[in-house]
C-alpha cells in the first residue's frame, strides 16, 4: 500500500522561528511536492523536486526553501515563521511521468502565533 | 496562479441523488484530474482523463472532458453519505499539476 507520511499533523511557532516540516515517501517516486492548503484559495504549490538535490520553484516559494537529500525524504524549511504562513500544508510525490496521480500525505495544520 | 476553477463551491444533495461539479480551466492540457478530500486530510486521485478522451468511467464516478469549452465534469451517481469531501479538479501542462478551489459536496443521510 502506496504511502505518503507527514512528521507532524499539528504544529504551533512562533514568529521568528524556524520551522522544519517533514515528509517521506515509500514509493521510490522521483517527483515529490509541497503544496499550503488555504480557504478560498485551494492548492497552491511551493516548490517540488524532481531528483534528489534538484528543486524547483512552484507559484509561492517565498519564505520558503526546501532539501532533499534522499530520493524517499522532502523537508520543507520556514527560515523564519511569520503569521500569514499559519495554513495547512501538503506534500506529495508521483512518478515523473505527466499522467502520474499524485500521492498525497496526510498533511501538517501548522499555527504560527 | 490558479487554472482550474470547480463550479459550484458547495452542493447538498440527499443520499442516492447524483451529484455533478464542473471545472474549467484556462490553458491548454495533457490531462485532467480530480481528487477527493475528506476533511482536514490529504487528497485521494479518484481518476485521469487525458487531452484526447471525452468521457471516462470508474465504478459511480464519471467525467467528462471537453477541450473546447476548456470544461470538465464529474458526476457521482447514487451518492452516499460517505461521498461527503471535497473535490478537487487538477490540470497537468508541462511539469506542474495545478489544483481547482474545490467544491465541498454534502450528502444527506
Amino acid at each position: 500500500d502506496v504511502k505518503v507520511t507527514q512528521s507532524s499533523r499539528y504544529l504551533v511557532k512562533r514568529t521568528g522561528e524556524k520551522v522544519f516540516l517533514e515528509c517521506v515517501q515509500d514509493m521510490d517516486h522521483e517527483n515529490m511536492f509541497w503544496y499550503r492548503q488555504d480557504p478560498g484559495l485551494g492548492l497552491r504549490l511551493i516548490y517540488f523536486s524532481y531528483d534528489v538535490k534538484m528543486k524547483e520553484k512552484g507559484d509561492i516559494p517565498e519564505g520558503y526553501s526546501v532539501s532533499r537529500e534522499k530520493k524517499e525524504r522532502f523537508s520543507l524549511i520556514l527560515e523564519s515563521a511569520s503569521t500569514n504562513q499559519t495554513s495547512m500544508y501538503l506534500c506529495a510525490s508521483s512518478l515523473p511521468r505527466l499522467e502520474s496521480a499524485q500521492y498525497f500525505g496526510p498533511g501538517t495544520r501548522l499555527l504560527v502565533l | 496562479s490558479q487554472q482550474g476553477e470547480e463550479d459550484p463551491q458547495a452542493l447538498s444533495i440527499q443520499e442516492g441523488e447524483n451529484a455533478t461539479m464542473n471545472c474549467s480551466y484556462k490553458t491548454s492540457i495533457n490531462n485532467l484530474q480530480w481528487y477527493r478530500q475528506n476533511s482536514g486530510r490529504g487528497l485521494v486521485h479518484l481518476i485521469l482523463i487525458r487531452s484526447n478522451e471525452r468521457e471516462k468511467h470508474s465504478g459511480r464516478l464519471r467525467v467528462t472532458l471537453d477541450t473546447s469549452k476548456k470544461s470538465s465534469s464529474l458526476l457521482i451517481t447514487a451518492s452516499r453519505a460517505a461521498d461527503t469531501a471535497s473535490y478537487f479538479c487538477a490540470t497537468s501542462g508541462t511539469y506542474k499539476y495545478i489544483f481547482g478551489t474545490g467544491t465541498r459536496l454534502k450528502v444527506l443521510a
